[in-house]
């Protein structure tokens, strides 16, 4: 049974600092990793997506990577802004394509 | 952009009430998914739908539960009698493929309350 876990639980960084969320997974059998963003009380905004057969995905000041071998995805946010507070949770696809299963995310605070 | 419409946002009901919740998948999805987030908790995979019928269910949706896709367009997620550990944020899920590249668009969510 795949299991999700990010680390840290909660983060609180100055505006413009570079930060790295990490997320491992037991189940090295995926077919992707993703990475969603989910601000309070609504829905989740997908943020990068990494094929199994990709190491990175690159998207503005996100960068995300993945190493399959070891179990791990780390999501990098360059020069942090307040707008960038939320949680943030990762999803590995496994399953035949039909089933994610997500971390319990890590709350990030970006404060001015 | 397309999004994934979910109603109500919020609903209140009494325990053993049964309580259906809708979605409007992006019109040319094929693949339908129901996830639950309880509150302090994970994201939970409950069952995905293609071609008019469950494809894959987790423990958690038992006889309790049920899905249906009525008419071209909604797809509902009923809780025949409702439990207090029912109260949680229902997501709703579509996605046009099921392969490496899937993509899932959620909905805002339904926010369940059990009393």
């Amino acid at each position: 049974k795949q299991e999700v876990t990010q680390i840290p639980a909660a983060l609180s960084v100055p505006e413009g600092e570079n930060l790295v969320l990490n997320c491992s997974f037991t189940d090295s059998a995926i077919y992707n990793l993703q990475w969603f963003r989910q601000d309070p009380g609504k829905g989740l905004t997908s943020l990068l997506l990494i094929q199994s057969s990709q190491r990175e995905q690159t998207s503005g000041r996100l960068n995300a990577s993945l190493d399959k071998s070891s179990g791990r995805s780390t999501l990098y946010i360059a020069a942090s802004q307040p707008g960038d507070s939320a949680t943030y949770l990762c999803a590995a696809l496994t399953g035949g394509g039909n089933k994610l299963t997500f971390g319990t995310g890590t709350q990030l605070k970006v404060e001015l | 952009e397309p999004e994934v419409t979910q109603t109500p946002s919020h609903q209140v009901t009494q325990m053993g009430q049964e309580v259906i919740l809708r979605c409007v998948p992006i019109s040319n999805h094929l693949y339908f998914y129901w996830y639950r987030q309880i509150l302090g908790q994970k994201v939970e995979f409950l069952v995905s739908f293609y071609n008019n019928e469950i494809s894959e269910k987790s423990e958690i949706f038992d006889d309790q539960f049920s899905v249906e896709r009525p008419d071209g367009s909604n797809f509902t997620l009923k809780i025949r009698s409702t439990k207090l550990e029912d109260s949680a944020m229902y997501f709703c899920a579509s996605t046009g493929q099921t392969s490496g590249a899937n993509v899932l668009t959620f909905g805002a969510g339904s926010r369940l309350t059990v009393l």
